[in-house]
């Protein structure tokens, strides 16, 4: 079965300068990879996805990603950070249900600290 | 996503009540969800449902029942909720056209307490 890893709960850093949040996966097939951002008493939101080619993803709020293919990763970046993107960041990845479809298996979540 | 409602925000109850949160959108998808998020466990899959008459538990679905009402409305019941029941519940929807890449639209929350 397809897994996601978010080896950090916590990830502190001090506004301007950049940061990293980081998702390792385990898939058995191709991999399509998300990631979310939780802010405070909201619902998840989409931030960027890979299906397929460029390995460097552009998302929104200027936050990037990555996919390593070699280290099975896909690290969410933003080169200058803001107080503002203090949330709480999940990673995702595609699954096969048993019927056939899909579903999305979340990560435990990563909670960002950007201090001013 | 303000496209996607659910009610209540908040919810008090005891435990053996019966309780329903409800859920809508008017994202036009076909396919909507349940989930649940505890801390430190990420959101764990309740049941979804990828049109009206379609219903699948998920990995976590004793406890909980639903009903897919209309394309636009999914709600998730509690028939005799429990203390471990206590958690942050979401509601999304997505698009069946986008394929395997799919992504998920969620609604604010709302957040269950059982004494």
């Amino acid at each position: 079965a397809q897994s996601v890893a978010q080896p950090e709960d916590q990830v502190n850093v001090a506004e301007g300068n950049p940061l990293t949040v980081k998702c390792t996966y385990s898939v058995s097939g191709n991999p399509y990879l998300f990631w979310y951002v939780q802010y405070p008493n909201r619902g998840l939101q989409f931030l960027l996805k890979y299906i397929t080619g460029d390995n460097l993803v552009k998302g929104s709020y200027g936050f990037e990603a990555e996919f390593n293919k070699s280290q099975t990763s896909f690290h969410l970046k933003k080169p200058s950070a803001l107080v503002s993107d203090s949330a709480l960041y999940f990673c995702a990845v595609r699954d096969r249900y048993f019927t056939g479809g899909f579903k999305t298996i979340f990560g435990a979540g990563t909670r960002l600290f950007v201090k001013a | 996503d303000a496209d996607v409602t659910q009610t209540p925000r908040n919810r008090i109850t005891k435990t053996g009540k019966r309780i329903m949160l409800e859920c809508s959108q008017t994202k036009g998808h076909d396919r909507m969800y349940w989930y649940r998020q505890d801390p430190g466990l990420g959101l764990r899959l309740i049941y979804y449902s990828f049109d009206v008459k379609d219903i699948n538990k998920g990995e976590i679905s004793d406890g909980y029942s639903v009903s897919r009402q209309a394309q636009a409305k999914f709600s998730l019941s509690l028939e005799s909720a429990i203390p471990n029941q206590t958690a942050l519940y979401f509601c999304a929807t997505s698009d069946r056209s986008e394929g395997i890449g799919e992504t998920q639209y969620f609604g604010p929350g709302t957040r269950l307490l059982v004494l």
